[in-house]
């Protein structure tokens, strides 16, 4: 299985810049394309797709949300981070099955 | 607009068994996969594994190839969930959610399901 590993908590400023990380235990891309998908969950919600195959926003999202990275490194960042952005973010990985999640990383208000 | 809406919370005693349901609209049911996905209390998201909605056939991940059981009714654009013979570590919240190409675009609601003597 290809395992994801996400800090457990960032800590940040409302209007400044949020950078959460994802590693892989194998290389995710394919012709091109990284297999790497960040969500969103608040508290007692469902997850929401925030950005698919690496750096693609979806629909409706904020363009303060962006994604980045290649291989086995992969970034979500947040800027500038505004209250409502406060929950938990997961990286999903579609290289290969079974699909698997990061840990979350859980963004907190400095 | 697309809308996965699940069934409610059940509360089960060990040994039973569970059916959730998840029921989609706004779009052609059979054109995507289903798939489903357990958060156990204060953790992670566990992928348990996706139903093919055109064919019925389920594909289950191994930690979820025992008691699980996916299945559909087409007619009526539904998804469901079975868990037999529940255990405690069954407590969780339990997502369906609809495949984009590998990433999962539309979500339910989620049903917690608390198993309990």
């Amino acid at each position: 299985d290809i395992v994801l590993t996400q800090s457990p908590a960032l800590a940040v400023s409302l209007e400044q810049r949020a950078t959460i990380s994802c590693k892989t235990s194998q290389n995710v891309d394919n012709y091109g394309i990284s297999y790497m998908h960040w969500y969103q969950q608040k508290p007692g919600q469902q997850p929401k797709l925030l950005i698919y195959e690496g750096s693609n926003l979806a629909s409706g999202i904020p363009a303060r949300f962006s994604g980045s990275g290649s291989g086995t490194d992969f970034t979500l960042t947040i800027d500038p981070v505004e209250a409502d952005d406060i929950a938990t973010y997961y990286c999903q990985q579609s290289k290969d099955y079974p699909r698997t999640f990061g840990g979350g990383t859980k963004l907190e208000l400095k | 607009q697309i809308q996965l809406v699940q069934s409610g919370p059940e509360l089960k005693k060990p040994g039973e068994s569970v059916k959730i349901s998840c029921k989609a609209s706004g779009y052609t049911f059979t054109d995507y996969a289903m798939n489903w996905v357990k958060q156990a209390p204060g953790n992670g998201l566990k992928w348990m594994g996706w139903i093919n909605t055109q064919t019925g056939k389920p594909t289950y991940a191994d930690d979820f190839k025992q008691r699980f059981v996916f299945s559909l009714e087409t007619s009526a654009s539904t998804a469901y969930l079975q868990i037999n013979n529940l255990n405690i570590e069954d407590t969780a919240t339990y997502f369906c959610t609809k495949s984009g190409p590998g990433y999962f675009d539309y979500w339910g609601q989620g049903v917690m399901v608390t198993v309990s003597s």
